[in-house]
């Protein structure tokens, strides 16, 4: 079945632009989760989901990341006023709802900010 | 979260077993130990989930002793396409982030 899919899978863009990340969780999947990968580091927590309520955005850097989940299936990342180190792969997973269920991941966006 | 600690890396050859111990001395009543491998450009994907004893699937195996401070998983028979980053994590993978460490880089040689 079709898994976790976002778009676009590879973002360059200049310091100062705005971007926008896209992830389409598996359908039904209640959880919706976003992390950050640096370069040979594990991926780290930013924000979650559940249905279309943000229950937590704890991670989320600074001011300049915001995260949606408007109809609780698609959600997209922005990031204000690009930096050079918000370059990172950016990963998207999601769940079905309930305890103890494995989440499931996407490959990613890997944004470069030059 | 429960901290995990595991090997940085790890180096096997084909047909090998392999095992990676986590420690995870601090680990709730409630927290599961769930295992995830990650290949280069793509994202993490579960590989076993087990609260105690032995949890066993068609590509690995979780060992888990009764005070649940550390766990093992066990890759049967490595192949080249094994090597990759493997990350333990404790806690309720369904309702909370998941908090990943540095995980082990498995290379497995022919």
């Amino acid at each position: 079945g079709a898994g976790v899919s976002q778009s676009p899978r590879y973002k360059v863009a200049k310091r100062g632009q705005d971007v926008a990340l896209r992830c389409d969780p598996i359908s039904g999947h209640v959880s919706l989760f976003w992390y950050q990968q640096a370069l040979g580091q594990g991926p780290e927590f930013l924000t979650y989901f559940q249905n279309e309520a943000q229950l937590d955005k704890s991670g989320l850097p600074s001011d300049r990341f915001f995260a949606e989940r408007p109809e609780g299936s698609v959600s997209t990342l922005k990031i204000q006023r690009t930096q050079q180190e918000d370059s990172a792969v950016y990963l998207c997973a999601s769940s079905p709802q309930g305890t103890r269920q494995p989440q499931h991941f996407g490959d990613g966006t890997r944004l470069s900010i030059l | 979260l429960a901290k995990t600690t595991q090997p940085i890396s790890m180096d096997s050859y084909e047909g090998q077993e392999v095992n990676i111990t986590c420690s995870h001395n601090n680990i709730a009543t409630n927290d599961y130990i769930t295992w995830y491998q990650q290949f280069p450009s793509q994202g993490p994907r579960f590989i076993i989930q087990g609260y105690k004893t032995k949890v066993t699937n068609e590509v690995a195996s979780l060992f888990i002793p009764a005070d649940r401070k550390s766990s093992t998983l066990s890759l049967p028979r490595v192949s080249l396409s094994d090597t990759a980053v493997y990350y333990c994590l404790v806690g309720d993978t369904g309702r909370r982030a998941l908090t990943f460490g540095s995980g082990t880089r498995l290379q497995v040689q022919p």
